[in-house]
């Protein structure tokens, strides 16, 4: 039981280059979740998916796009990397939206764009 | 809307010193209310929750109990040890998941 897991760990954009990060769970979870970490901000919630075939807007999506592709994976997609998307990127997942569960979270991807 | 504010850091301490970390929250409906820690270079865990006024929630020797009349779950240990340094996230999750801005802990052997 893997947990939740993300590729890749490190990532170096140029400016305007597009890239998939990629999020899978082996828990069964309905609901997953995209993050995004900076100094002083805490987490921010970029996009989540209540439940398979569904994805919602969270806090900050403006650049990126995801997709739930079945019920185990959420990808997260930036079309046209910017400096201000350099961050540190977090997935979490737990059994039901709207439940009092907590979130499990994969271990971080690593983004600089230049 | 519902908002979470921890205290500021980074917090220094020795080891074996009292540890508190302060956690307001504000909240329309009835929260469940978390701690998570996140060590270097990993995601966050779980540390501790709570679910309904008045409940204590412990794991690790760190405990927080939620006070509803002052609105509050601050984080408390008796005797911090070197391991325990880390970014601690105080969250509250009503009809969403709201994490504070984290606080950054040091302790010094």
């Amino acid at each position: 039981n893997a947990g939740v897991t993300q590729t890749p760990k490190f990532q170096v954009l140029k400016t305007g280059q597009s890239m998939t990060l990629q999020c899978a769970q082996d828990m069964n979870h309905n609901s997953m979740y995209w993050y995004r970490q900076d100094p002083g901000m805490g987490l921010r919630l970029i996009y989540y998916s209540a439940s398979e075939g569904t994805t919602d807007k969270g806090e900050v999506p403006n650049g990126y796009n995801v997709s739930r592709l079945n019920k185990r994976e959420f990808s997260l997609r930036l079309e046209s990397a910017a400096p201000s998307q350099t961050s540190v990127y977090f997935c979490a997942s737990n059994p039901l939206a709207l439940s009092y569960n907590e979130q499990f979270f994969g271990p971080g991807t690593r983004l600089t764009v230049l | 809307g519902d908002s979470v504010t921890q205290m500021e850091g980074p917090v220094t301490l020795s080891e074996e010193a009292f540890l508190t970390i302060n956690c307001t929250y504000t909240a329309t409906g009835y929260p469940s209310l978390f701690w998570y820690v996140q060590y270097p270079g990993e995601g966050l865990q779980l540390l501790l929750k709570a679910t309904k006024a008045d409940d204590k929630g412990s794991n690790k020797g760190f405990e927080a109990t939620y006070r509803k009349e002052t609105t509050s779950f601050h984080l408390e240990k008796g005797s911090v040890q070197v391991s325990d340094s880390a970014v601690y996230f105080c969250a509250l999750r009503d009809d969403k998941i709201i994490f504070g801005k984290g606080t950054r802990l040091h302790i010094l052997p």
